[in-house]
């Protein structure tokens, strides 16, 4: 099946950072990227919808300065965590799509002390 | 709210048994996955059925949907210790295989 890789898997960054999580589809070019985000022991939230060129949808409630989501290609797709907080602290997944179904990646841990 | 709601929420069985896990959802859907996921993990990929579908087999697993109920199960036959993992559903409601929503999750834990 279609690869999706994720980087970093795990990050601890201090509070008030900013950090930078990496999604690529590796052998399939994905017009449309998700980003999911998993706190403990619950399901995956969706946070954004992101479009090859375009500007990323957000999720009710997600504010979209403080994750900036950029696809600038159809194998790339990256989120900001822009100033940190403990509360951002989660698992955050990304998926890419195709016409059948979602790739997910292994997800990146974020840690912010 | 979630659409897709799992039950149970915790399953715990002794190697070899079944497994069967529920999973319901609100609005009409083009086609239901199931992912499973390890601790601390990503996911993986399992099963899709279409809302066209009424079961569909792979392996172990088998996966009915009843689009009247709004439900989907999952029965996991002849379980192993390796099957230990939660266990999500995901609808898709848009017909492009784009967004889903996830269910709320069975963590299975299979007894060796």
């Amino acid at each position: 099946g279609a690869v999706v890789s994720q980087h970093p898997s795990r990050v601890i960054c201090k509070s008030g950072t900013s950090v930078k999580i990496e999604c690529r589809s590796l052998d399939f070019q994905a017009t449309t990227m998700f980003w999911y985000r998993q706190f403990p022991k619950q399901s995956l939230m969706l946070m954004a919808t992101s479009n090859e060129g375009s500007k990323a949808t957000y999720e009710q409630g997600v504010e979209k300065d403080k994750f900036l989501i950029n696809h600038a290609s159809l194998t790339l797709s990256t989120l900001t965590v822009t100033s940190a907080h403990p509360e951002d602290s989660s698992f955050y997944i990304c998926s890419g799509s195709t016409k059948e179904t979602q790739y997910f990646g292994p997800g990146t841990r974020l840690l912010v002390l | 709210s979630q659409q897709g709601e799992e039950d149970p929420q915790a399953l715990s069985i002794q190697e070899g048994e079944n497994a069967t896990m529920n999973c319901s959802y609100k609005t009409s859907i083009n086609n239901l996955q199931w992912y499973r996921q390890n601790s601390g993990r990503g996911l993986v990929h399992l099963i899709l059925i279409r809302s066209n579908e009424r079961e569909k087999h792979s392996g172990r697993l088998r996966v009915t949907l009843d689009t009247s109920k709004k439900s989907s199960s999952l029965l996991i036959t002849a379980s192993r210790a390796a099957d230990t993992a939660s266990y999500f559903c995901a609808t898709d409601a848009t017909g492009g295989y784009q967004k889903v929503t996830f269910g709320t999750g069975t963590k299975l834990q299979v007894i060796p």
